[in-house]
């Protein structure tokens, strides 16, 4: 079965412009969650939706926005991109929110912005 | 303070070893949750724990809650088994993952 999708792989962008990433969910599963990865903050939640409802968010300002269609499939929308956003991002799905099951993680998006 | 804390920061390993990955939390959990990530990125979820020990392979994770540790055992260990370990725990107050710094494993044949 596929796994977790994301694109595109590779992002350059330039400061203040937006850029939208896209994560494709293991078929039936309905919780997506995301998640940045830097070399000095290393993994830092994003969000997570289940069945297009944002359950919870991670300390980040308001220019990191999400949203979940009716699919499952996500997107995370950056505006205004700063230097300091480059970074690996990481989307990953779960068959729910339980606690009871695990994650399944995408290959990330890399995002660079010069 | 972290939040979760893992021990060593970096290891080395000859093949064949046994190697241990420690973490260690300070706030309530419903589950813990190692992972691996490899050189170009990509995560994979190895255990999700919330009591007693898990078993998969060659890999052997267990929680005591009681003390907020974690370990992580790989018995054998091989050169593939190189990577950067992450211990993550899901808050119980705030549902929210908190993630370790990582252990990066070399294990040299």
């Amino acid at each position: 079965k596929a796994g977790v999708t994301q694109t595109p792989r590779y992002l350059i962008k330039t400061r203040g412009q937006q850029v939208t990433l896209s994560c494709s969910p293991i078929s039936g599963h309905r919780s997506v969650s995301w998640y940045q990865q830097t070399p000095g903050q290393g993994l830092q939640f994003l969000f997570e939706y289940f069945s297009e409802t944002q359950r919870n968010k991670g300390n980040f300002p308001g220019r990191f926005s999400g949203r979940q269609f009716s699919n499952s499939r996500s997107e995370m929308n950056v505006s205004t991109l700063e230097l300091g956003d480059s970074a690996l991002y990481l989307c990953a799905s779960s068959l729910n929110v339980a606690s009871g099951h695990g994650y399944t993680f995408g290959s990330g998006t890399r995002l660079t912005v010069v | 303070k972290n939040e979760v804390e893992q021990s060593p920061q970096n290891l080395t390993a000859q093949e064949g070893e046994f190697i241990t990955i420690n973490c260690s939390y300070s706030v309530g959990i419903s589950a813990l949750h190692w992972l691996q990530q490899h050189p170009g990125g990509g995560i994979v979820s190895l255990f999700m724990l919330s009591s007693g020990k898990k078993k998969h392979g060659r890999l052997i994770a267990t929680i005591n809650i009681q003390e907020k540790h974690s370990s992580l055992h790989i018995t054998a260990s091989h050169p593939r088994d190189s990577a950067v370990y992450i211990c993550a725990v899901r808050s119980y107050n705030t549902d929210k993952l908190i993630f370790g710094t990582g252990t990066r494993l070399q294990v040299f044949p």
